[in-house]
């Protein structure tokens, strides 16, 4: 069982926004601001989208942010396009492993 | 180009070791920490070590620790896992990863393709 807690799939239509939360506790997305979100398509390797909480690397689409409330965070897609559809997965830092950070299980997300 | 290119997996039986291999060009290698993933045939993304950019800090997940090492060879532009005491849950496509900064926090921004470990009697 993961760390943090994502829903497992959500799906929306072309043009929508849609938002995958990330829930953890006090001892990982709740205590920093260490929250990044990954991309992943089917056979292919991951893609950083956000990392401190709401930061975008060079190159992602600004469709993407990311934003925290307490001990969940989210990840909000704006104007969905057929190539959103894929696995994303969020990480924290955590205080409670010994590697200090923890994936969520992973949502996939469908585009209708 | 940022290129991470993994070798050294395979077919092994349970308690046999492996060492996984990562070439990296593309950067200044001995400017970022680098670490490794891993994800089981249908399932999510588990981080499994890490280490700093001189190699002077390392970090493992509880389920890999005292098996597996992580270490990095600097002249060569080369990181290595060197994973022990294999078990049949050690089965998962294993990526090579660059980390953002030259310590670990967490953020991987460049990724190999991966390598297939199984392990199967």
């Amino acid at each position: 069982q993961s760390a943090l807690t994502q829903p497992a799939s959500v799906s929306g239509s072309p043009g929508q926004s849609l938002t995958i939360s990330c829930t953890g506790t006090s001892s990982d997305v709740g205590g920093y601001d260490y929250v990044s979100w990954y991309q992943q398509h089917p056979a292919k390797a991951p893609k950083l989208m956000i990392y401190d909480v709401s930061k975008r690397p060079s190159g992602v689409s600004n469709r993407f942010s990311g934003s925290k409330s307490g001990n969940t965070a989210s990840l909000t897609i704006s104007g969905l396009q057929a190539e959103d559809e894929g696995d994303y997965y969020c990480s924290s830092y955590t205080s409670s492993s010994t590697l200090d950070v923890v994936f969520g299980g992973g949502t996939k997300l469908t585009v209708l | 180009e940022v290129q991470l290119v993994e070798s050294g997996g395979g077919l092994v039986q349970p308690g046999g070791s492996l060492r996984l291999s990562c070439a990296a060009s593309g950067f200044n290698f001995n400017s970022n920490a680098m670490n490794w993933v891993r994800q089981a045939p249908g399932k999510g993304l588990e981080y499994v070590a890490a280490i700093s950019s001189n190699g002077g800090n390392t970090y493992y997940a509880n389920s890999v620790m005292g098996r597996f090492t992580i270490s990095r060879d600097n002249s060569k532009n080369t990181l290595f896992l060197q994973m022990g005491s294999l078990r049949v849950e050690d089965t998962a496509l294993y990526y090579c990863a660059r980390s953002l900064y030259d310590f670990w926090n967490g953020y991987s921004t460049d990724w190999g393709q991966g390598t297939l470990v199984t392990v199967s009697s």
